[in-house]
């Protein structure tokens, strides 16, 4: 079946300029979360939905962060006012939360770069 | 809070050879999970090996298997018979059992090149 997908998969902005990064997850999967990587960094955790509720959005960096998800599909984490420093890969997962094991499955990332 | 650790920035291993790489973290809790993930330069995370920490017995998938050793916090990653497609970074990761998000913490990765 289908896995988890993105778009775009590059993104090049402006400094200053608002961008939206899409997540398709896969069917039936009723969490979704969103990491960010950073050039040689590791994954760090942003926001997590359970259905369309965002029970935590701990990790967003700033209030130019933001989220949503439309049931238990579509989400689209946007960036306001994007500077340098958000220049990054943007990684969505979802996984079946009814499951005992929880597996995330990753889609291939957004490349975002703030020129 | 739990944090992940990898020493190792880079690792190189010729094909066919065994390669291991490590990972230690820190937590106060006694269940959780850990997970080897694999990322080429595509980009897609693929899971390689999942552990739970209450099973003694080591993970193996095929040429993966682990070295938990819960009491040192240590979690390592051994390759055996290392193929020219295993060249990736490679993440450690631990996420708590039970918690209100299982959410995954990273560490930093080792980026194996495996040599012909």
């Amino acid at each position: 079946g289908a896995g988890v997908s993105q778009s775009p998969s590059n993104k090049v902005t402006e400094k200053g300029k608002d961008v939206e990064l899409r997540c398709d997850p896969i069917s039936g999967h009723t969490a979704l979360y969103w990491y960010r990587q950073r050039l040689g960094q590791g994954l760090e955790f942003l926001i997590y939905f359970q259905g369309n509720s965002a029970p935590d959005k701990s990790g967003l960096p700033s209030d130019r962060f933001s989220a949503e998800r439309t049931g238990e599909s579509v989400s689209t984490l946007t960036i306001q006012r994007t500077q340098q420093e958000d220049s990054a890969v943007y990684l969505c997962a979802s996984s079946f939360v009814a499951s005992g094991s929880r597996e995330q499955y990753f889609g291939p990332g957004t490349r975002l770069t703030v020129t | 809070a739990q944090t992940v650790t990898q020493s190792q920035p880079e690792m190189s291993v010729q094909e066919a050879e065994t390669v291991t790489l490590s990972c230690t973290y820190d937590t106060s809790e006694s269940d959780y999970y850990l997970f080897w993930y694999k990322q080429p330069p595509s980009r897609q995370m693929i899971l390689v090996i999942r552990q739970e920490a209450y099973k003694q017995q080591n993970a193996t998938e095929n040429r993966f298997s682990v070295n938990f050793q819960k009491a040192a916090k240590s979690f390592s990653l051994k390759i055996s018979d290392s193929q020219l497609g295993d060249a990736a970074m490679y993440f450690c990761a631990y996420r708590s059992v039970g918690g209100a998000t299982n959410k995954l913490i990273f560490g930093t990765g080792t980026l194996l090149a495996v040599q012909p």
